[in-house]
């Protein structure tokens, strides 16, 4: 079964400080790499994604870092803020048009 | 989230009932999804529809689930003789169209419970 491994289940961390999230995934025919962000009572809001030809891709304080042959990736929020506090998902597709295979998720935390 | 709408947003049906969600997806997209999330689990994919169409459906219950994506109006995720481990939140997802440059969006919801 496709399977895409998502940790820390839950992560807390202080204003200012850097928040990771890792991702593991199987399937080597997975070619889109997806982050949602996702506050209680909302559905889930695209927040960056990574194909494996680069290795890291920024969006403002958002980064994906991502390990072909590893098969890892994470993302790195910088300057973490009270506003981030929100569960987050990895997923993986074969094309960013198929399903999505998500990860388990992870509740950060971001304490004042 | 803005786009994707998803009603109703809380649905309470008793064991037995039926239940229908809808969803109509963002205006140009012609691609649904719908996917099930049990509380503290992440998004499970359920079926994937174009108009009129089902692409996927690897990931419903063979029986008493049902998906719809006619030609007009939402797409109808159907739950016949509800149970209490259908109890979940369900979300819609939609695209333009299928490839490498194309997100999916997702809606709000419908918030099942079943009593």
């Amino acid at each position: 079964q496709q399977q895409v491994k998502q940790s820390p289940q839950s992560l807390i961390v202080q204003k200012g400080g850097i928040s990771i999230i890792n991702c593991a995934y199987e399937n080597t025919a997975f070619d889109y790499f997806p982050w949602y962000q996702q506050f209680p009572g909302k559905g889930p809001a695209l927040l960056i994604a990574i194909r494996p030809d680069v290795s890291e891709k920024k969006e403002g304080r958002f980064t994906i870092s991502f390990n072909k042959s590893a098969k890892q990736f994470s993302l790195h929020i910088m300057d973490s803020q009270p506003g981030d506090s929100a569960t987050y998902f990895c997923a993986a597709a074969k094309t960013s048009g198929s399903r999505l295979t998500f990860g388990e998720g992870t509740q950060l935390t971001v304490n004042p | 989230n803005a786009g994707v709408m998803q009603n109703p947003r809380h649905l309470v049906r008793r064991r037995g009932q039926e239940a229908r969600l809808r969803c109509s997806p963002m205006k140009g997209h012609s691609h649904v999804y719908w996917y099930r999330q049990l509380p503290e689990e992440g998004l499970k994919f359920m079926v994937y529809l174009q108009k009129e169409n089902i692409i996927d459906e690897s990931g419903m219950p063979k029986e008493r689930f049902s998906a719809e994506f006619p030609k007009e109006g939402p797409s109808i995720l159907r739950i016949q003789q509800v149970v209490r481990g259908d109890s979940a939140a369900y979300f819609c997802a939609s695209s333009p169209a299928q490839g490498r440059n194309q997100p999916q969006h997702f809606g709000d919801g419908t918030r099942l419970s079943i009593l």
